[in-house]
């Protein structure tokens, strides 16, 4: 099993231009999340999915979209960037929606994204 | 607001023992999870702590206590390995984690 798998690895924008970030599980987890980490501080959710068809918005949600059309596939869209969101990123994975019970989430290596 | 506080540094001994603490502040509270980073890398899960007491995984130790919102993180027999940051987060009445800012942990020999 390759895990949480996340491309590009370094990307460097210009403000105002869009990209995609990819992230790829192939454990058939159900829930699927994008984090933002920035220097000295811990991880902010940005959007979770709970399963194929169901996004919804977590702590820093703006500048950014996300759609799960596979269980396995949870890209996040940056529409037009700004400075403010370098950072890096990182995608995770659970067995299931943790509302039920809790299981330990399994991250990507992460994108570490400059915008310029 | 919702806030978890944790030292932002620790140092310590190769071979010693040594506790980090969080404290915190959510609108509700399911459980306290512990999370190890190296420099560079990505979170790694160590712990969790749905229920107050302690969990006990090897070298490392994770303890809770709803009355107090808080919560530890104990490693003992430190290695040189064990040098990274470790992150408390707390699951909300969401189910969401909300991380803490994390603790970077210095060994020295």
């Amino acid at each position: 099993n390759a895990g949480v798998t996340q491309t590009p690895k370094f990307q460097v924008l210009k403000t105002g231009q869009s990209m995609t970030l990819q992230c790829a599980q192939d454990m058939n987890h159900e829930y699927m999340s994008w984090y933002r980490q920035d220097p000295g501080m811990g991880l902010r959710l940005i959007h979770y999915s709970v399963g194929a068809g169901i996004t919804d918005q977590g702590e820093v949600p703006n500048g950014y979209n996300v759609s799960r059309s596979t269980t396995e596939d949870f890209p996040l869209r940056l529409l037009s960037a700004a400075p403010s969101q370098t950072s890096v990123y990182f995608c995770a994975s659970s067995r299931s929606d943790p509302g039920t019970v809790y299981n330990e989430q399994f991250f990507g290596p992460g994108t570490r994204l400059t915008v310029l | 607001g919702q806030s978890l506080e944790q030292p932002s540094e620790v140092t310590a001994v190769e071979g010693a023992i040594v506790q980090i603490n969080c404290t915190y502040q959510t609108s509700g509270f399911y459980g306290l999870s512990w999370y190890q980073q190296h420099d560079g890398g990505a979170p790694t899960f160590l712990s969790y702590n749905g229920l107050d007491g302690l969990e006990e995984t090897g070298r490392f130790s994770s303890f809770l206590s709803r009355s107090d919102s808080y919560g530890y993180l104990l490693l003992q027999e430190l290695q040189m390995k064990d040098s990274a940051s470790y992150f408390c987060a707390a699951q909300d009445s969401n189910y969401q984690l909300i991380w803490g800012a994390g603790t970077k942990l210095i060994i020295k020999p």
